[in-house]
């Protein structure tokens, strides 16, 4: 079965940090995605990338940077952390059937 | 740009008895589309999808859902809920956007069933 892991599950920082959060999945899937989940918005998604080295914008990308240095590894950075990003973060794999991580909790004081 | 709407943020159905969430698109090409659900405390998942072919498609746990073009809808259904289905359910959009693909949620749906 798929996987995708992510890693931190649980991260509290303070406005202005710094924050990366990572992302690995085994299913050898060329596309990888980071969505943010907020009550009210769904699934919103952030950055996407269909290879290693590939960047594609979503639909809420600002203060966020990405970064696909493998097919397996897809990293969302948060250089200056704002309350505002405080959000459920899920990555996914795949083509249109996705899978999803278990999510990494971020709070922003 | 692709859109999905759900109208019902929250649904309310007794145990036993039948169920739709409704789903509408917005694509001006051919969509591909999709049902997940999200237990609590867990990342989503797949419950069926839509390429081509009949429009009446089945997902896991007795899910259905049937395209409608003319409507531009993709309404989800069940016949009789069990109380392990509550869950928020979220309508999908595939589509290709700048030479790369790209899925589109709604907002989901909260499915609560009372005993």
């Amino acid at each position: 079965e798929a996987a995708v892991t992510q890693s931190p599950r649980n991260k509290v920082t303070v406005t202005g940090g710094n924050v990366t959060l990572s992302c690995r999945q085994t299913n050898s899937h060329n596309y990888m995605y980071w969505y943010r989940q907020d009550t009210g918005h769904g699934l919103r998604l952030i950055h996407y990338s269909y290879g290693a080295g590939n960047l594609q914008i979503g639909d809420v990308p600002d203060g966020y940077k990405a970064t696909r240095t493998t097919q397996e590894d897809f990293f969302l950075l948060l250089e200056l952390a704002s309350p505002s990003q405080t959000s459920l973060y899920f990555c996914a794999s795949g083509r249109n059937t996705l899978y999803f991580g278990e999510g990494s909790r971020l709070i922003v004081v | 740009a692709q859109s999905v709407t759900q109208p019902d943020a929250r649904v309310t159905v007794s145990e036993g008895a039948s169920l739709q969430l409704r789903c509408k698109y917005s694509y001006s090409g051919t969509p591909y589309l999709f049902w997940y659900v999200q237990y609590p405390r867990q990342g989503l998942q797949l419950l069926l999808k839509y390429y081509s072919g009949d429009p009446v498609v089945q997902g896991v746990n007795g899910f259905e859902a049937e395209f409608i073009k003319s409507n531009s809808s993709f309404h989800l259904r069940k016949a009789s809920v069990h109380w392990s289905d509550s869950a928020v359910y979220f309508c999908a959009v595939s589509a290709r956007t700048e030479g790369a693909d790209r899925l589109t949620f709604g907002k989901g749906t909260q499915l609560i069933i009372q005993p």
